[in-house]
This record gives structure tokens, sequence and C-alpha cells, in this order.
């Protein structure tokens, strides 16, 4: 049984392009979140997603971000017009139930030049 | 607004000593403390969590002592081993609610052969 898996490990995007993450949660897992860690800082949560459904997007800036859980594939969350301040890495994580333990993946480092 | 903050950004320990690593937080009614160890280029891994009806959890060469009084929670790791080098991250999560992770900003703990 695979772990969380993200992809890719690192991704490389100019400012102005758009960066698209993708997460494929544990077997049988069908709640994801997504956390960003800036250089120097804990991870702080984004968004929370069940399948089709977006349960929380508190930590989601308002503009440019998006994330989506389909029925069928990943978890993508999209960066629209990046800019330098989106430079982080990006981390998701599911679990099995609402109180379940986590398992991470091994996040993706995007940098913005 | 719930935080849980670590003010020691880096320890150094000599091998076979005790580590310990501490956290403070806020507000807490109902909320669970977890700590996570983190290497580079990888996502955190979880270690040791405690309800905040208890005043300690021990697993192994791990225990955590939650201070309510104090608001203090802390990581006791003994013997420390040179794979103990990593960051730790406190968090917590609400007993109910969309169970989304708060995390301090981390510790970066080095064990010395």
């Amino acid at each position: 049984n695979a772990g969380v898996m993200q992809n890719p490990r690192h991704l490389v995007r100019r400012r102005g392009q758009e960066a698209r993450l993708r997460c494929s949660p544990m077997k049988g897992h069908s709640h994801v979140y997504w956390y960003r860690q800036l250089p120097e800082e804990g991870l702080k949560f984004m968004v929370y997603l069940q399948k089709e459904n977006i349960i929380d997007e508190s930590g989601m800036p308002k503009e440019r971000f998006s994330a989506e859980f389909p029925k069928e594939g990943p978890s993508i969350l999209r960066i629209q017009q990046v800019v330098r301040g989106d430079s982080a890495a990006y981390f998701c994580a599911s679990t099995e139930t609402k109180a379940g333990g986590y398992t991470f993946g091994s996040g993706t480092r995007l940098t913005v030049v | 607004d719930q935080q849980v903050k670590q003010n020691s950004p880096s320890l150094s320990v000599q091998e076979g000593r005790i580590s310990i690593l501490n956290c403070d937080y806020t507000n807490s009614m109902f909320d669970y403390f977890l700590w996570y160890k983190k290497y580079p280029a990888e996502g955190p891994t979880f270690l040791i969590s405690i309800s905040s009806i208890k005043d300690k959890n021990e697993d192994g060469r791990f225990t955590v002592f939650l201070n309510k009084s104090a608001k203090h929670l802390s990581l006791h790791i003994v013997p420390s081993q040179p794979g103990d080098s990593a960051v730790y991250f406190c968090a917590r999560i609400s007993n109910f609610g969309n169970e989304k992770l708060t995390f301090g900003t981390g510790t970066r703990l080095t064990i010395i052969p």
C-alpha cells in the first residue's frame, strides 16, 4: 500500500505561469488536506477536501489559488499567475476518517523565478 | 485564535543524553497535541500524541508531558540517537470540527555523536 504520493517533487515556474500540484491519497483515504510551508516557518493549513467537495478552504488565499478532489483521480492544487512569494513546500496529507491519523506526502517544492 | 509556539529554533544534544523539546499553546479546551518529526525533503511523520485530559504519554524512547496550568507541553527523547536529528513540530488538533492541524514553527534537533 503506497503512501501519499505527491508529484512533481520539484517544480520551477516563471512569474505569471500556472502551477499544478498533484496529490494521490493513500488507498481508501477519502479526506485530503493541503498545507504550505514557507522558508523557516511551520506548516500552515490551506484547504480540506473530501471527494468532490471542499469542506474548509479558510487557509487558502482568496485569489489565484484553487483546489479540487474529483471523484476519480488525484487532488489538484492549482496556483494561477504565480509570484515569488508562492515559492514554498506544499504538503498533502490524507486520512481515512475524519478523526483518523494523518499521513503526509513528501511534498512539492515550488520555486518561482 | 488557537496557537502553538516553539520558541527554540534549534537544539544540540550529545548522543545518549536526553533531548527536551518545548511547546506552548493558547486556548485549549478539548484538543489533542501531537509531535511530528521531519527530515529534509520529506513530509512530516507522526511521533506521539496526547489528549488534553492526560498529563503524560509514553512510547518507547519518546514521552510527551502536558502541563495544563502552564499551557505547556514537552517531548522527551531518551536516550538520544543520531537518527533523531531532524526538525520537530508540535501541533494541535480540535476534538471536533474539520480536524485541521495547527503547527508550531519547529525546532531543529542535532544529535552530536
